[in-house]
């Protein structure tokens, strides 16, 4: 069975300090998918990570795959109060119909 | 237009009553799917639908009843719910090729109903 893990499970931190935030995954996969999810909303796609070494950045957040070690990593950096939000990880099912979420991290900046 | 919609955007309902989540995508996808999303929980897959028919049944229970009339179209229909099924019902989609969904292809998630019953 496939099962995705993240941690941490909830993340408070300062802004303007920096974080990273892991995604690992039981199964061999070469795709990871990252999402946010603000209070009551739906799911944004952040970043498709598509083969070992992936790496892409939009503003604050740089995603990362690492297909060997089965782990993503979603750094912060110099983090405002927007970016707080819950924040999920998706690896393809083994039958690639669909997505195994991991179970989100919960992001809140302090100003 | 990358854009997923749902109606309604809230529902509340009693046990007893029927009534149905629709969600529209017209970016050509032929997969689609309903997932539940409970509280600070990751969306829970129920249905996917391929080619409008029926791939994926998470073990649904038959309260819930899914229909796909065309490819642009997605119908949750409910009947005699629990309370417990209170959540946020999330429609999304995204392209397929052959048996399966075009892997590196994100899935684009409508915006939810939720629904209450009381």
């Amino acid at each position: 069975e496939l099962k995705v893990e993240q941690n941490p499970l909830f993340l408070s931190m300062q802004e303007g300090k920096n974080y990273t935030i892991y995604c690992n995954y039981s199964t061999t996969s070469d795709r990871l998918y990252w999402y946010r999810q603000d209070p009551g909303k739906s799911l944004e796609s952040l970043f498709v990570l598509l083969s070992n070494g992936a790496v892409k950045q939009e503003g604050r957040l740089m995603a990362s795959l690492d297909t060997k070690a089965r782990l993503s990593t979603l750094h912060i950096t110099a983090a405002v109060h927007d970016l707080s939000a819950t924040y999920f990880c998706a690896v393809d099912s083994p039958y690639g119909q669909n997505f195994v979420f991991g179970p989100g991290t919960r992001l809140s900046v302090l100003p | 237009d990358t854009e997923v919609t749902q109606t309604p955007k809230h529902l509340v309902m009693g046990m007893t009553n029927k009534k149905s989540l629709k969600c529209e995508q017209h970016m050509g996808h032929r997969a689609m799917y309903w997932y539940k999303q409970k509280a600070k929980k990751p969306p829970e897959l129920m249905f996917v639908y391929s080619y409008e028919k029926l791939s994926i049944n998470e073990s649904v229970p038959s309260r819930f009843s899914p229909e796909c009339p065309n490819s642009s179209l997605l119908n949750l229909h409910l009947h005699a719910l629990q309370p417990e099924d209170s959540a946020l019902y999330l429609c999304a989609s995204n392209s397929i090729r052959g048996g399966g969904r075009v892997l590196g292809d994100t899935q684009y998630f409508g915006p939810g109903t939720r629904l209450t019953v009381l």
